[in-house]
C-alpha cells in the first residue's frame, strides 16, 4: 500500500540554524500539505500545494518557512531561522479525491 | 470563536461500551467532513469520511448534520485497540485554496 514517508524522523537543532525537513508523497496524488502538532495541542495546519505552487497559508506560516517541490517526488519545507516555539512535530500529507493520508511526522526540537 | 470544537475529554470506558464523540464546526462553508484516529505520538490516520446521509463501517457510526454543524461518531462494543485521541477534521475550500482544520481531539482509554 502506498504510504507518505518524512526524513528524518528527529532533527534537533540549534535557534536561529535552518532547517529542512523532507517528504515523499503518494506519487498520483495532487494536494500536499505540512501540518505541526506542539506536544499536547492540536494539529494545525500550515501550507497546502497544488500544481507547484502553495494554495493557501495559515498565519503560523509566515516568512520564515517555505515549500519547495524540487524534482517531482520530494516536497521540502524549509524553516530559515529557527526558534524554540518552533518545536514541534512536522506532518506532511498528501490527497486525492478529499481524502488525506499523513506521513509519520518529523520531531523538530530547537534548543 | 474556535472553528471546531470536540467534547473536552477524556472518556474512560470499559471493554463493549458504546461510545459516542460529539462535534461542532463554526465554518458554514465547511464542504467535507471526518474522523481521523491519533495514537499517542504518531500521525493522525484517517478512520472515516462523515458523509450527510450518515454512513457505518462495521463499529464505527458516523453522523452529519448541516444545519446544526454537527458531527458525531459512535463506536459500539469498543476494544482495548480503540484507545486513542479521535480527532473530528473539516475541509474548506474557498477561491483561494483549500485547507483541513483539525478538532482538538478527545482521547478515549478502553479499559479492560
Amino acid at each position: 500500500e502506498p504510504e507518505v514517508t518524512q526524513t528524518p524522523s528527529h532533527q534537533v537543532t540549534q535557534m536561529g540554524q535552518e532547517v529542512i525537513l523532507r517528504c515523499v508523497p503518494i506519487s498520483n496524488h495532487l494536494y500536499f500539505y505540512w501540518y505541526r502538532q506542539i506536544l499536547g495541542q492540536k494539529v494545525e495546519f500550515l501550507v497546502s500545494f497544488y500544481n507547484n505552487e502553495i494554495s493557501e497559508k495559515s498565519e503560523i506560516f509566515d516568512d520564515q518557512f517555505s515549500v519547495e517541490r524540487p524534482d517531482g517526488s520530494n516536497f521540502t519545507l524549509k524553516i530559515r531561522s529557527t526558534k524554540l516555539e518552533d518545536s514541534a512535530m512536522y506532518f506532511c500529507a498528501s490527497e486525492e479525491g478529499y481524502e488525506q493520508y499523513f506521513g509519520p511526522g518529523t520531531r523538530l526540537t530547537v534548543t | 470563536r474556535k472553528e471546531v470544537e470536540q467534547d473536552p475529554g477524556p472518556f474512560n470506558v470499559p471493554e463493549g461500551a458504546t461510545v459516542a464523540f460529539n462535534c461542532t464546526y463554526s465554518n458554514s462553508a465547511s464542504q467535507s467532513f471526518f474522523w481521523y484516529r491519533q495514537d499517542c505520538r504518531k500521525e493522525p490516520k484517517l478512520l472515516m469520511s462523515v458523509y450527510s446521509s450518515g454512513n457505518e463501517d462495521g463499529r464505527f457510526t458516523a453522523q452529519l448534520n448541516r444545519a446544526s454543524q454537527y458531527i458525531s461518531l459512535l463506536i459500539r462494543d469498543s476494544k482495548l485497540s480503540d484507545s486513542a485521541t479521535y480527532l473530528c477534521v473539516v475541509k474548506l475550500r474557498d477561491n483561494y485554496g483549500q485547507n483541513f482544520v483539525f478538532g482538538p481531539g478527545t482521547r478515549l482509554s478502553v479499559l479492560p
